[in-house]
């Protein structure tokens, strides 16, 4: 059973531009939600998407912005990015909510 | 009241010691426990749960021992190994309503050979 992909694994952009993380959750998983993994902040809940849905939204600016697609497949994108962007970008699939998370590999976004 | 508390920041232990990681919430509607590993360059992966109607749960070398009335939980690793050395998160969350995990700040324990 393939795991969690999260693509690209890694990422340098430049401040000001926009950024698109893509997340491709279990086969079957309804659920994706997204975290954004610093070593001064720790893990920070971004979104959960299911069935297409926004569910819940952590305290970030509008400049995260997510969807789900119809395959369960999501995409998280960053408009206008700072320097204080640059993290691990976590995305995480469970069959229906928050139990039993599997967290994909992340996608490492560095911001010059 | 939304923050799980995590402690040591760091823990460093000899080959087959015992491991203790502690945490603390303080939201009583957190209803599920998990503790995940994680290595560098990896994302966390779930290690072992706990719903607050038990007070332990085991797992291999992994325990979790929870205490409702205290708002604490603890993992303990027994016959630490040197790859067991990673970052370990505790996390809190509600199964019905919030769908989002609140995680601790994380501990980074190295297993001395």
């Amino acid at each position: 059973k393939a795991g969690v992909t999260q693509t690209p694994r890694y990422l340098i952009k430049t401040r000001g531009q926009q950024v698109t993380l893509s997340c491709s959750p279990i086969s079957g998983h309804r659920s994706v939600s997204w975290y954004q993994q610093t070593p001064g902040q720790g893990l920070q809940f971004l979104f959960e998407y299911f069935s297409e849905t926004q569910r819940n939204k952590g305290n970030f600016p509008g400049r995260f912005s997510g969807r789900q697609f119809s395959n369960s497949r999501s995409e998280m994108n960053v408009s206008t990015l700072e320097l204080g962007d640059s993290a691990l970008y976590l995305c995480a699939s469970s069959p229906e909510g928050n139990v039993g998370y599997t967290f994909g590999s992340g996608t490492r976004l560095t911001v010059v | 009241q939304q923050q799980v508390k995590q402690s040591p920041q760091s823990l460093i232990v000899q080959k087959g010691g015992i491991s203790i990681i502690n945490c603390a919430y303080e939201n009583t509607a957190f209803d599920y426990f998990p503790w995940y590993q994680q290595f560098p360059g990896k994302g966390p992966a779930l290690l072992i749960a706990i719903r607050p109607d038990v007070s332990e749960k085991k797992e291999g070398r992994f325990t979790i021992s929870f205490n409702k009335s205290a708002k604490q939980f603890s993992l303990h690793i027994m016959d630490s190994q040197p790859g067991d050395s990673a970052t370990y998160f505790c996390a809190a969350a509600t199964t019905s309503g919030t769908y989002k995990y609140i995680f601790g700040t994380g501990t980074r324990l190295k297993v001395l050979a």
